[in-house]
Order: C-alpha cells, then sequence, then structure tokens
C-alpha cells in the first residue's frame, strides 16, 4: 500500500461544478502540499499545511492531522483549472522525506 | 515563475552514456531535492542535498549521484543509463525547515534510447 493516496485518480466535470480531491496518508507528517502539474510537466505549489484550513482564491484546501486526511476544492471550475493535482507529504523523519502521491488528473468540460 | 532553473530542458541519450543534470535554486533555499517521474505517474523522490551534504535518499541505485554547490545549485548525475531512465526529472528547492514550501523547477525531460 503507498504511503500516499489519493482519489479519485481521474475527475472529470462540466465547468462551474464544485470539484474536490482526497488525500489520505499513512506516516506522521510535518507539511502537506498540493501542488498543480499542467502538461509540459512544470509544478506549482498551491498550499502548504499542517493544521487546519487555507484558501487561495476558488482553491480551498483542508486537512485533519488525526484521521491523516487532507482534501482539495475548486469552486466554480473552469477549463483551465485542467491539470493534475498532486498530494505530497514532508514525512517526519531526520531525513525530511517528501512522499508524492501519484496524481488526481482533473479535466474541465466547457 | 518559482526562481528554480533546470537544464537542458530536453536530452537524448543512448543505454550506457551519462547524464548530468543541472539545477539552480531560489535565492536563499540551501536545501534542493530531486525526483523522478515516469510518464503518468506521481514524483519519486531521489535524494535531498542541504548544506552541499546529501541528508535523504529514496530507493535508487547509487549510479544516480548529486552534489550541491556552496551557491547552493545542484546537479544530478546518473551513470550507465537504462531505458527505464526514461523521465521527467524535477529538482525543487526549499529552506531547510519541516515547514518549508517547495519551489520546483519546469523539469528536464531525458529520453534514453
Amino acid at each position: 500500500k503507498n504511503e500516499v493516496e489519493q482519489s479519485p485518480q481521474n475527475l472529470t466535470a462540466q465547468e462551474g461544478e464544485f470539484i474536490t480531491i482526497n488525500c489520505s496518508y499513512s506516516v506522521g507528517i510535518s507539511a502537506l502540499h498540493w501542488l498543480q502539474q499542467h502538461p509540459g510537466g512544470g509544478i506549482v505549489s498551491l498550499f502548504m499545511l499542517s493544521s487546519g484550513k487555507k484558501k487561495h482564491g476558488r482553491l480551498i484546501a483542508t486537512i485533519n492531522i488525526q484521521e491523516k486526511h487532507s482534501s482539495l476544492h475548486i469552486t466554480a471550475s473552469h477549463p483551465r483549472d485542467s491539470a493534475v493535482y498532486i498530494c505530497a507529504v514532508r514525512r517526519v523523519n531526520r531525513d525530511d522525506k517528501i512522499i508524492f502521491g501519484k496524481g488526481t488528473r482533473l479535466h474541465i468540460l466547457p | 515563475e518559482t526562481g528554480v532553473t533546470q537544464s537542458p530542458t530536453h536530452l537524448i541519450k543512448t543505454r550506457g552514456q551519462q547524464v548530468t543534470l543541472r539545477c539552480s535554486s531560489q535565492s536563499g533555499h540551501n536545501t534542493v531535492s530531486w525526483y523522478q517521474q515516469a510518464l503518468g505517474q506521481g514524483p519519486q523522490f531521489i535524494f535531498q542535498y542541504y548544506r552541499e551534504e546529501e541528508n535523504g535518499r529514496g530507493n535508487f541505485p547509487p549510479r544516480f549521484s548529486g552534489l550541491q554547490f556552496p551557491n547552493y545549485s545542484s546537479e544530478l548525475n546518473v551513470n550507465a543509463l537504462e531505458l527505464d531512465d526514461s523521465a521527467l526529472y524535477l529538482c525543487a528547492s526549499s529552506t531547510k525547515t519541516s515547514a518549508g514550501e517547495l519551489f520546483f523547477g519546469e523539469g528536464s525531460r531525458l529520453t534514453v534510447l
């Protein structure tokens, strides 16, 4: 079993829909990152969380440390939100290793 | 624009050759980590350097090696290239704290023929 699991793997939705992507992890962490990767490869950091909730524009990220679970929400989704969304955790350890989920491929239809 | 630059952006090598990929960190960041991302997969942690020393390594063989320089730029070297080494190689810089945000470069896409 992977240490970081994301769901769903693929998601297609209509423009305007509310989107939720989930991330569960099985290791102790010091931080959780939500990342966005567009075709071509470049990765952009959306959020870094260690507790609670953060909001940036139409994006909201929450984390429940006790349940080892995080969600990324997109309100009023738009075709430009189409991308791969990756959850990554920084493991509590001497090496601060980053462990990535496999990503959720989101496609928003106009 | 993250301030992290990688070079080259694309390159093609043949099996058995060696490759060096480069990463310039964002100013003020003393930690750099390298990742391999195969097509359709999430990134896999290769190793991390902090102040010129390796301080964490993933499940990659010794033919994957690295360097970090005093200006905190970094290199990833891969010897004896294999076909499965074909991937996007990403570097990310951060401050050495558990709360350090990651700043990624655009990646170097390596094709091994």
